[in-house]
């Protein structure tokens, strides 16, 4: 059984610029999360999808971050514009009635 | 809200000798509590979890944990360290009536000294 997969691995952008992370989650599974790790810091939760609807956004950061599960299958996060700040790795999540599976997760650096 | 205390960002631990990483957590409820390992390049991977059975739990690659609600601690250890064991480990705690959110430590970073 495939696990979580995320593209890109590593992703090297200018500020200013728009990035798209994806995000396979397990298949079945209906619960998807985005996490995200900033340097030095904690892994910190941004946003919960159940199938396609966003249960619970109270972790983004500002409305430069758009999260969409169309068809509650795969999940993209973009950012737009992206600035200094947001450089970390992002973790996508999925479970379903158990403990939570993560992917290797995507690391962003904005130069 | 729920909260996860992890002491010491690094721990060194020779190979060998017993593994102790300290893990304490708040909670309004009744939480499910899990560690996650980070190998180097790696995703992060399920050590265990506890889920209100038993509250010696074990998992994979030797460690196991001990929830005690009084002291609301989930510690993990191990009796020998292993070199492939230097990792980050993450304690997490999960609130089932907060939709099964994460939240996680700050980690601890493992180095295994031959």
């Amino acid at each position: 059984e495939a696990g979580v997969t995320q593209f890109p691995s590593h992703s090297v952008i200018e500020k200013g610029q728009t990035v798209t992370l994806r995000c396979d989650p397990i298949s079945g599974h209906d619960n998807l999360y985005w996490y995200r790790r900033v340097m030095g810091k904690e892994i910190k939760f941004l946003l919960h999808f159940v199938k396609e609807s966003k249960q619970d956004e109270s972790g983004m950061p500002n409305n430069r971050f758009l999260a969409e599960r169309t068809g509650g299958t795969y999940s993209t996060l973009k950012v737009q514009p992206a600035e200094l700040e947001d450089s970390g790795v992002y973790f996508c999540a999925s479970s379903q009635a158990g403990a939570a599976f993560f992917g290797q997760g995507t690391r962003l650096t904005v130069v | 809200a729920q909260s996860v205390t992890q002491l010491d960002s690094h721990v060194s631990v020779s190979e060998g000798t017993p593994v102790l990483l300290r893990c304490n957590y708040s909670s309004s409820y009744s939480p499910s509590l899990f560690w996650y390992v980070q190998h180097p390049n790696k995703g992060l991977q399920l050590l265990l979890k506890y889920t209100s059975a038993a509250t010696l739990v074990k998992g994979i690659n030797g460690f196991e944990a001990e929830f005690k609600k009084s002291e609301t601690s989930f510690h993990l250890t191990k009796p020998s360290a292993h070199m492939s064991d230097a990792a980050e480990y993450f304690c997490v705690v999960s609130d089932p009536g907060g939709n099964n959110r994460l939240a996680f430590g700050k980690g601890n970073q493992v180095v295994v000294i031959p």
